[in-house]
Order: structure tokens, then C-alpha cells, then sequence
């Protein structure tokens, strides 16, 4: 069972703010993703991580960026909030080597 | 580009079977399986590989056909517990285990008593 944990779970913010998403995982999973997803459509992935210090952008492009300077955390931010934002940001985790990805609950956002 | 799934939605009763549908226009490393019940992340299930064989989980399995580029996920004698919408992601020719998928636009299987 993976350990990945993802705060906070609801947020409502207004317009312009800036926000950071935060992801940890316990099982020392060297790769690590962040994926945006509206209801009942498709993930899209918007970044990913390959191991400290490495990060690329997904083919979703996004305006928030991300940053991996410990294995066990990888949040995402967003300097300022726009409604185009809101969407349900899901993390992910993976063993290098493997290809199973272990997803955590999500951060629902909402931008007003 | 992304892959493209049918049929978009499936209804059953249980204990029937269905079949769901994976195709991309690009040449492809590899085919992930997941599901995501309503609310909830989405779950590995299984992946094909470019050249692998067909891969089984209980009495769901999955076949990749090259040619084709094209996946199938076989839900047999189907279960309550299988309702969810049903994603794949692929990888194209050429990728590694690095897992950067591009998913579909899922199917939404509901099993009904």
C-alpha cells in the first residue's frame, strides 16, 4: 500500500493569490508526478520528477511550477490563482525501474 | 497525441462480460491500465508492453496488438466491485519505464445488480 499524502484536500481561494500544493510520500519513490484532472474527464499530466533535483514539464502546459529537493516531497505552486485553475491536481508516485504509479486522494481547487 | 477509447460508456449486469478499447495513431513503448472509482484516485491495474504478452489480473486481462496500436481490456463475469471509469495511458515507441503517460478520455463501466 502506498503512503503518499497530499495537503490540502479542499481549498477555495480568490483570484491572484498564490498557492502551493503539497505532495510527500513515505516509500522513497524516486519518480514522482503531478497530474490535472476536471470531473469525469481525462488526467493530463503537468509535471513529473525523476529524482532530486530533476523536474520537467508534462505535455499539459501549466503555469505552476514545481520543485524536487527531497525524494519524499514534490509541491506544486502557483503564484497567482486564476479561475482557469480550478481542476482536481492529483500526485503520483513510481519505483524507478517499474511502471505502476500510485496515485494520493488529490487537492480539489477552486479559484474564485 | 492522445489515445482514444471506446466505447465511451458500458452498462452490465453481473456476471457479464465486456471488452474496452485502447488506440493510438503513434507507434507505442507501452499501454497502462487504471481505474478510478467515483471520488476516489486512480489504481494501477496493468500494463503491456511493446513485444510482452498478454497480462491477466483475476478476471480482468488485457492484449496489445502492435499492428494495430491498439490495446483491449477484457472485463470477464463482471463484478459490482468492477463499476469505475476505466483509463489508459500510453507511452510511445521509444519510452522507458520513466512512465510519461498521455492518458484517454476514459470509460465509464457501471455493473448493475
Amino acid at each position: 500500500e502506498a503512503d503518499i499524502y497530499q495537503t490540502p484536500r479542499y481549498l477555495v481561494i480568490g483570484t491572484g493569490k498564490k498557492i502551493t500544493l503539497e505532495c510527500s510520500q513515505t516509500m522513497g519513490h524516486d519518480k514522482m508526478y503531478w497530474y490535472q484532472q476536471d470531473p469525469g474527464m481525462e488526467l493530463h499530466l503537468i509535471h513529473y520528477s525523476y529524482g532530486v533535483n530533476s523536474t520537467e514539464k508534462g505535455d499539459l502546459s501549466s503555469e505552476s511550477t514545481v520543485s524536487r529537493i527531497r525524494t519524499e516531497h514534490f509541491p506544486l505552486t502557483l503564484e497567482s490563482a486564476r479561475p482557469s485553475h480550478t481542476s482536481q491536481y492529483l500526485c503520483a508516485t513510481g519505483l524507478a525501474g517499474t511502471y505502476e504509479q500510485y496515485f494520493g486522494p488529490g487537492t480539489r481547487l477552486t479559484v474564485t | 497525441q492522445q489515445p482514444v477509447q471506446s466505447p465511451q460508456a458500458v452498462i452490465l449486469r453481473e456476471g457479464e462480460d465486456a471488452v474496452i478499447n485502447c488506440s493510438s495513431s503513434k507507434a507505442l513503448y507501452s499501454v497502462h491500465w487504471y481505474r478510478q472509482k467515483h471520488g476516489e484516485a486512480p489504481v494501477f491495474l496493468m500494463i503491456l508492453l511493446k513485444g510482452g504478452e498478454q497480462k491477466g489480473h483475476d478476471k480482468i486481462s488485457a492484449s496489445f496488438n502492435e499492428k494495430k496500436q491498439q490495446s483491449s481490456l477484457y472485463l470477464t463475469a463482471s463484478q459490482l466491485s468492477y463499476s469505475g471509469t476505466y483509463f489508459c495511458g500510453t507511452e510511445p515507441a521509444g519510452g522507458t519505464s520513466y512512465g510519461k503517460l498521455t492518458f484517454g478520455q476514459g470509460t465509464i463501466l457501471t455493473v448493475h445488480p
